[in-house]
């Protein structure tokens, strides 16, 4: 089992829709949770921490669930501009190293 | 904000030829990295630093070596650069204090291409 799975898409999705994913994880000692998002040849950024309460970023909302091993991310109101690939991190064992999952494609149409 | 600074967006080698990528952080990080990034495989750890002079293995280190002589700076060595070895190259630097990871700020990453 990966340490770190993601559906890899790509999700098709309306302009204004909302989307969904998950992403499971499979160390249970983990503490630190990361949603990046990387578009099409430049490095990935850090998109939103996620805390173990859930946050929300305008109109991300990040949620963590610690019983089942995954965090997701929603995104509502879809944008043009939100077509990326996205990326779920995890820490590992040692917590200064992450551990990253092999993203999952978004793509929003008109 | 922390500037992460790759020394080259794009590089074509030949092969054998060695090759530096060097890397630059600018917020005094104690954590640096080097992954590479091929279509399907997503990222991969190739070495990381948690010090000055301090190096470790990532789950790729063959065929490359680094050097971190000074905080700032972290540079991977290509000793003998080879077709394989053609790929997205990004460099990376974190902030750590005991117990929580900061995540991490990259580098606009070097395109290198052996021939």
């Amino acid at each position: 089992r990966k340490e770190v799975e993601q559906d890899p898409g790509p999700f098709n999705v309306p302009e204004g829709a909302t989307v969904a994913f998950n992403c499971t994880y499979s160390n249970s000692a983990s503490q630190s949770f990361f949603w990046y998002r990387q578009d099409c040849r430049k490095e990935p950024k850090l998109l939103m921490s996620v805390y173990s309460s859930g946050n929300e970023d305008g109109r991300f909302t990040a949620q963590l669930n610690r019983a089942s091993q995954y965090i997701s991310l929603l995104i509502r109101d879809s944008k043009l501009s939100d077509s990326a690939t996205y990326l779920c991190v995890v820490n590992s064992d040692s917590n200064y190293q992450l551990i990253w999952g092999a993203g999952t494609k978004l793509i929003i149409k008109p | 904000d922390v500037k992460v600074t790759q020394s080259s967006r794009y590089l074509v080698k030949r092969t054998g030829e060695k090759v530096f990528l060097e890397c630059v952080q600018d917020m005094d990080h104690e954590n640096m990295f080097w992954y590479r990034q091929d279509p399907g495989l997503g990222l991969r750890l190739i070495y990381f630093s948690y010090d000055v002079k301090m190096k470790e293995k990532g789950d790729i280190p063959e065929g490359y070596s680094v050097s971190r002589e000074k905080k700032e700076r972290f540079s991977l060595i290509l000793e003998s650069a080879s077709t394989n070895q053609t790929s997205m190259y990004l460099c990376a630097s974190s902030r750590y204090l005991t117990g929580q990871n900061y995540g991490y700020t990259f580098g606009s990453g070097t395109r290198l291409t052996v021939v």
